[in-house]
């Protein structure tokens, strides 16, 4: 099956500075990639749609220059949390769409960022 | 700090029960759906699939079944497995292509006492 790999899956910070996230897709080549965030109990929510070479989309209420994303490489995409606050501490997820599996999407095993 | 929420379902079952574990979806151009595991501290994990020109589809000790018209989708696990405890999701497609978005529901915490 496909593979997404997240790095890293803890990170604690100091508020004021900023956290880089990465997502790879191992065995496959992914055009779209999507990046989430999780609070306890609560479901998974889009924050930005990466696609590969273009900028990425973002959901309502989601600071772009808050939440950097970058999808240089077909296999690559990065979310870069900066000036980070304690209001930000939250499970991130990102996930990859294999087009050669249709529309399924696999997922990274998430990074815990805690700022502090 | 954390956003405040509504908490989870919850679905508590003995092992070896059914189960099944009911999701409404919002979005009536929806073309696919996809139930997702998730452990705690992990990310979600494919289970099952299904196009919305089914109904049901079977897999492994899963089935999951769409009624397009109440816009429902459910997923029963049978003969409940200690180690099907975690939180499902149903999460419904739209678009393609670079339009392409993956949104989930609310989810369920399954519970499965030996």
């Amino acid at each position: 099956g496909a593979v997404v790999s997240q790095h890293p899956s803890r990170v604690i910070c100091k508020s004021g500075t900023s956290v880089k996230i990465e997502c790879r897709s191992l065995d496959f080549q992914a055009t779209t990639m999507f990046w989430y965030r999780q609070f306890p109990k609560q479901s998974l929510m889009l924050m930005a749609t990466s696609n590969e070479g273009s900028k990425a989309t973002y959901e309502q209420g989601v600071e772009k220059d808050k939440f950097l994303i970058n999808h240089a490489s077909l296999t690559l995409s990065t979310l870069t949390v900066t000036s980070a606050h304690p209001e930000d501490s939250s499970f991130y997820i990102c996930s990859a769409r294999d087009s050669g599996q249709g529309a399924k999407a696999f997922f990274g095993q998430g990074t815990r960022l805690t700022v502090v | 700090g954390e956003s405040v929420g509504l908490h989870l379902p919850t679905l508590s079952v003995q092992e070896g029960d059914n189960s099944i574990i009911n999701c409404a979806y919002s979005n009536s151009a929806s073309d696919y759906f996809i139930w997702y595991k998730q452990e705690s501290g992990k990310g979600p994990q494919f289970i099952i699939d299904i196009r919305s020109n089914m109904d049901k589809r079977q897999g492994q000790r899963v089935t999951v079944l769409l009624n397009k018209t109440v816009k429902h989708l459910s997923l029963q696990i049978a003969a409940t497995q200690p180690g099907d405890s975690a939180v499902y999701f149903c999460a419904e497609t739209t678009g393609g292509g670079s339009n392409y978005k993956l949104t989930f529901g609310k989810g369920t915490l399954l519970t499965v006492n030996p």
